[in-house]
């Protein structure tokens, strides 16, 4: 049984440049929770996606975009990138009836902004 | 005030010691608390969760809530040093039990 993957596992970018990060849920989930997780902090919700659309959003300005495919993975885009998004993000998949009690985290991906 | 309030740490126990990690939260109407182990450039996984005053016990791990005074800790007995990471302190709001707010984690260093 396959749990989250995430890719890719690191990437470094330079400021200015957009960037596309890839969650594919554990099986049988069907919601996905991005986190972003900046170094010595705990995770920060970003947003999450069920049924291919956005259902809640955190704190984070529009530059942070998502998308979910009828496959129930989904893509977390980041534009106009600035030093400050290096960090570890994370995906947490989970069943929508479950919330965060099934939450099934990802091992990351860890952005760079140089 | 932030939402979720850790000590960051690092808190040192000795092997076969009792080590004990606090969390206050801000939110009256926070219904679920959950703590998470997080080794260092790995995923969050979970240990346990709490949502009725008093103790959960769990093998080694207990978690205790006071809803009153807005606390919740987790007590890990016979610390080894495989326990020796990042514990993150996770609530859910009064409703909405589709986020977690995470505190910033007490890093526990277990010396052997």
């Amino acid at each position: 049984d396959a749990g989250v993957t995430q890719s890719p596992t690191h990437l470094i970018k330079t400021r200015g440049q957009q960037v596309t990060l890839r969650c594919s849920p554990k099986s049988g989930h069907d919601t996905v929770s991005w986190y972003q997780q900046a170094l010595g902090q705990g995770p920060q919700f970003i947003f999450q996606y069920y049924e291919e659309e956005e259902r809640q959003r955190g704190n984070f300005p529009d530059r942070f975009s998502g998308h979910q495919f009828p496959n129930y993975s989904s893509e977390l885009n980041v534009n106009a990138l600035l030093l400050g998004d290096s960090a570890l993000y994370l995906c947490a998949s989970s069943f929508r009836g479950s919330g965060v009690y099934g939450y099934t985290f990802g091992s990351g991906t860890r952005l760079t902004v140089v | 005030q932030k939402e979720v309030e850790q000590n960051s740490g690092p808190l040192s126990v000795p092997e076969g010691a009792i080590a004990s990690l606090n969390c206050t939260y801000s939110d009256r109407g926070s219904q679920s608390f959950f703590w998470y182990r997080q080794y260092s450039g790995k995923s969050p996984e979970l240990i346990m969760f709490i949502y009725s005053n008093g103790d959960k016990e769990d093998g080694r791990f207990t978690a205790q809530l006071n809803k009153a005074s807005q606390y919740v800790s987790l007590l890990i007995r016979d610390s080894q040093p495989s326990d020796s990471a990042t514990y993150l302190c996770a609530v859910n709001g009064a409703g909405n039990t589709d986020k977690l707010i995470f505190g910033t984690g007490t890093r526990l260093q277990v010396f052997p």
